[in-house]
């Protein structure tokens, strides 16, 4: 089945450091990628939809220049959070998707993010 | 616009009961339907999908799911819980387009 990994699992950092995290789908090709937070015992809340080779698009309420968003490749896509403070402390999960619209999501396994 | 909504933030069985969880979706267009399961600290795993075939969508772990047009329903069943069954349940509607709408969330709790 198709795999989607996300890089680090767990990130415990100072406030003002900036932090990358890498989705890569393994074994398909990810025209889509999506960014997820999720907030302790509540549901996804995407942030933003990103195609290979363009622009992300951000949801509205969410802070492109604090979350930059890069779909370089196929395969690849990061998101950067920019000079983290602890209200940007959450579990992030990107997922991928290839080909058609009706093809469901697939997600990687989400980075904690923890800014002291 | 899409919506769904799933009825029950928290649902309780015993192991061997079957399981039921409810979602209701709303939608302009025939909807994509989905259903993730989530362990705790991880990401979204797929049970199943429908996309506009069979009605009754059969999924892995033993899991199930009948799309009801008529009722706008796609409620998840399982006919005989185990322990491992315990966790998040997320049932999701796409409008053939780029966004995938997710609802609350149902934990899951299974009693030995």
């Amino acid at each position: 089945g198709a795999v989607v990994s996300q890089h680090p699992s767990r990130v415990i950092c100072k406030s003002g450091t900036s932090v990358k995290i890498e989705c890569r789908s393994l074994d398909f090709q990810a025209t889509t990628m999506f960014w997820y937070r999720q907030f302790p015992k509540q549901s996804l809340m995407l942030m933003a939809t990103s195609n290979e080779g363009s622009k992300a698009t951000y949801e509205q309420g969410v802070e492109k220049d604090k979350f930059l968003i890069n779909h370089a490749s196929l395969t690849l896509s990061t998101l950067t959070v920019t000079s983290a403070h602890p209200e940007d402390s959450s579990f992030y999960i990107c997922s991928a998707r290839g080909g058609q619209t009706n093809q469901p999501q697939h997600f990687g396994d989400g980075t904690r993010l923890s800014i002291l | 616009a899409q919506s769904v909504t799933q009825l029950g933030s928290h649902v309780s069985v015993s192991e061997g009961a079957l399981v039921l969880l409810r979602c209701n979706y709303s939608s302009s267009v025939p909807p994509y339907l989905f259903w993730y399961v989530q362990y705790p600290n991880q990401g979204l795993q797929l049970l199943l999908k429908y996309t506009s075939a069979a009605t009754l969508v059969k999924g892995i772990n033993g899991f199930e799911a009948e799309f009801k047009k008529s009722e706008t329903s796609f409620h998840l069943t399982k006919p005989s819980a185990h322990m491992s069954d315990a966790a998040e349940y997320f049932c999701a509607v796409s409008d053939q387009g780029f966004k995938t709408i997710f609802g609350a969330g149902t934990r899951l709790f299974v009693k030995a």
